[in-house]
């Protein structure tokens, strides 16, 4: 069974200060990772995602997110955060061969003048 | 525009009255998604189809039903909703083919039972 933890609950920055948003997953096979953004009474936006390739991947909104397997991480990063970007964040992960979907606790980003 | 509809986006239902939550989709995709996610929390996944294989949770509780009558449409029903189960419901797609792997939701419904 695939799961995810993210290692941090709330992250509090100011803005235009880097954020790391940190994801770590668990599975006996290959993956799919996404990170997802949800603002208040919204939906889950797709950020970014890995598929194969690349281990850099860029996303929407100046994010991008590093895969690492040896360590099993699927950190978010952003070089310079706006006030905008204050939401909740929630990384996912489906095995390559099924469809279930899972998602971490979420991470929610507050961005402070 | 809309591609994944949730109706309607705010639910109120008395304890123990049946209600229905409607999910439709304009992508074509074969999977469908019903998600649970109370406040703060993370999405839990409820159950799924895949196609018209139905993939319940094991945590899910029996209160918990849902039909996909065709690709478009998918149904949450709760039988006998209790004040616990008041929380945003989220659908959700996804096509497993090709490269789009992603999941695509919804606005979500907020359930309040009163």
């Amino acid at each position: 069974a695939q799961s995810v933890t993210q290692l941090d609950s709330q992250v509090p920055v100011f803005e235009e200060a880097p954020v790391e948003l940190r994801c770590n997953y668990s599975s006996s096979v290959s993956v799919y990772l996404f990170w997802y953004v949800q603002y208040p009474n919204q939906g889950l936006q797709l950020l970014l995602k890995y598929l194969s390739g690349s281990t850099l991947v860029k996303g929407i909104n100046g994010f991008e997110a590093e895969f690492n397997k040896s360590q099993t991480s699927f950190h978010l990063r952003k070089p310079s955060v706006h006030i905008s970007d204050t939401a909740e964040y929630f990384c996912a992960v489906k095995e390559t061969s099924g469809s279930r979907l899972t998602f971490g606790e979420g991470t929610q980003l507050t961005v402070n003048p | 525009d809309a591609m994944v509809i949730q109706n309607p986006r705010y639910q109120v239902t008395q304890f123990g009255k049946p209600v229905t939550l409607s999910c439709s989709q304009t992508l074509n995709h074969n999977v469908m998604y019903w998600y649970q996610q109370k406040s703060s929390q993370a999405p839990k996944l409820l159950f799924h189809y895949y196609d018209k294989d139905f993939n319940n949770e094991a945590d899910t509780p029996d209160n918990f039903q849902s039909r996909r009558p065709n690709t478009s449409f998918c149904f949450l029903d709760i039988r006998s909703p209790g004040l616990g189960d008041a929380a945003m419901y989220l659908c959700a797609t996804s096509r497993v083919a090709g490269l789009l792997y992603e999941a695509f939701f919804g606005q979500g419904t907020r359930l309040t039972v009163v």
